[in-house]
């Protein structure tokens, strides 16, 4: 069955510092959905990208898509507090409209 | 635009009741969506509905169903209610949910405990 998969799981940075979050599939994926969730609240869209190679941006947060649409990366800049949460990619299902998360990122930034 | 609603937004029951969940999606948006959220599982896909019909269904015993209304509203229902069942239930919609691209638009949520 079709999978995301992303690393790390966890990550504590100190404030100020970059990351980065991947997101891998086995298959072709033909859209991928950057989400930030609040423990135990709901979902936040962040992104969407849909081409090979795509680049979209928003504020200090850039995600990418690479060229074989197989893996994604989020990355944030210079890592405040409010940007800590649970991030999750997700993609649909090709033929169907059925919709997978990965596994989640949970982030936590040290003031 | 009002968001997407969930009510209750907190709920305790006990094994073997059932319980109905209520969504109400973004104005204009016909697809609903819902998710069960558990911290062993992750995010975990349960049904689709579009214009009343559902289009899909996860991998979820029977006990497990929805509908939607001729508003868009919808509500998923579980019975006989497991230790299992205890989540983060959430319900997105969208505007136009096709098979190759949509956004989804998530609610607040409905925390589930069954004791």
């Amino acid at each position: 069955s079709q999978e995301l998969e992303q690393s790390p799981q966890s990550l504590i940075v100190q404030e100020g510092k970059n990351l980065t979050i991947n997101c891998t599939s086995s298959k072709t994926l033909y859209g991928l959905y950057w989400y930030k969730q609040k423990y135990g609240e709901g979902l936040i869209f962040l992104m969407m990208l849909q081409k090979g190679g795509e680049e979209k941006s928003h504020e200090k947060i850039t995600a990418k898509l690479d060229e074989k649409k197989q893996q994604s990366s989020l990355h944030i800049t210079a890592s405040q507090p409010s940007h800590a949460g649970i991030y999750l990619c997700g993609a649909g299902i090709t033929g169907t409209y059925k919709y997978i998360f990965g596994t989640g990122t949970r982030l936590k930034v040290l003031a | 635009k009002a968001g997407v609603t969930q009510t209750p937004r907190y709920l305790i029951k006990t094994r073997g009741q059932q319980v109905t969940l209520s969504c109400s999606p973004i104005s204009g948006h016909r697809s609903v969506s819902w998710y069960q959220q558990t911290p062993g599982q992750g995010l975990q896909f349960l049904f689709e509905y579009f214009s009343e019909t559902q289009r899909n269904k996860g991998n979820f015993p029977g006990r497990f169903s929805g509908r939607q209304f001729s508003n868009s509203r919808s509500e998923m229902n579980v019975s006989t209610l497991e230790l299992g069942d205890s989540a983060l239930y959430l319900c997105a919609s969208s505007f136009l949910y096709d098979r190759s691209s949509y956004e989804q638009y998530f609610g607040p949520g409905t925390r589930l405990t069954v004791t």
